[in-house]
């Protein structure tokens, strides 16, 4: 069974770089067929993309976003990272990793629990 | 971007109503995919390719539609059904997410 699991800084200042790891287990990312995601979720709020990357280490961002973010692999740990940098009271959220089938229509079977990430001064 | 627009936004409803959620695209789409998500748990996936229903899940769920237009069925509400709503395009990046649909308990 696949598990996945975010972890890192719950608590961000204004302009620092939001830096969260997605830990794998139960499938190694190196294998075909899937991307791996970031997706957020502000309090209260819908769903946003953040963007995704492929075993090659092929990646897609949302445009709104593509000037500050960076996702990326580890595949000796099975982890997927995301990097955001100029953080802003904008970036508060819950964000979550998840897995794409990419032969499912694109659809996110499996996700983490979610990490909150506050921004505040 | 494509724009996805839920309706309705909010819905009451009993234990054993059939429910109707609609998706509708901005432009016409290719992949639908619909989910459910429970206060502070990640969102759960029912329905893939419009029309698939996720391994496990039961027949209740149901989902059809093409083009711009689709639709989730919940054919007899069950007391863990309530909870919130989404789908998803996935025709190309960026994908989004419509804005949810809240399924209360009348």
């Amino acid at each position: 069974q696949v598990q996945l699991q975010e972890s890192g800084p719950g608590l961000l200042k204004p302009s620092q770089t939001l830096s969260l790891t997605c830990s794998v287990s139960g499938g190694s990312i190196r294998s075909g067929s899937y991307y791996w995601s970031w997706i957020r979720q502000p309090a209260g709020k819908g769903l946003e993309w953040i963007g995704r990357i492929y075993n090659t280490g092929n990646t897609n961002y949302h445009p709104s976003l593509k000037s500050r973010v960076t996702i990326s692999l580890d595949t000796s740990k099975n982890q997927v990272s995301l990097n955001l940098s100029s953080v802003t009271a904008a970036d508060t959220a819950v964000y979550y990793c998840a897995r794409e089938d990419y032969y499912a229509s694109g659809s996110y079977n499996y996700w983490g629990q979610g990490t909150l990430v506050t921004v505040s001064s | 971007d494509i724009q996805m627009t839920q309706s309705p936004s909010s819905l009451s409803a009993s234990v054993g109503d059939r429910v109707t959620i609609t998706c509708r695209a901005s432009q016409s789409i290719s992949d639908l995919n619909w989910y459910q998500q429970k206060p502070g748990k990640a969102p759960k996936l029912l329905i893939y390719a419009a029309s698939s229903l996720q391994s496990g899940l039961p027949s209740r769920f149901s989902g059809s539609g093409s083009g711009t237009d689709f639709t989730l069925t919940i054919s007899s509400l069950q007391p863990e059904d309530f909870a919130t709503y989404y789908c998803q395009e996935t025709y190309g990046t960026p994908y989004t997410f419509g804005q949810g649909t809240k399924l209360e308990i009348k």
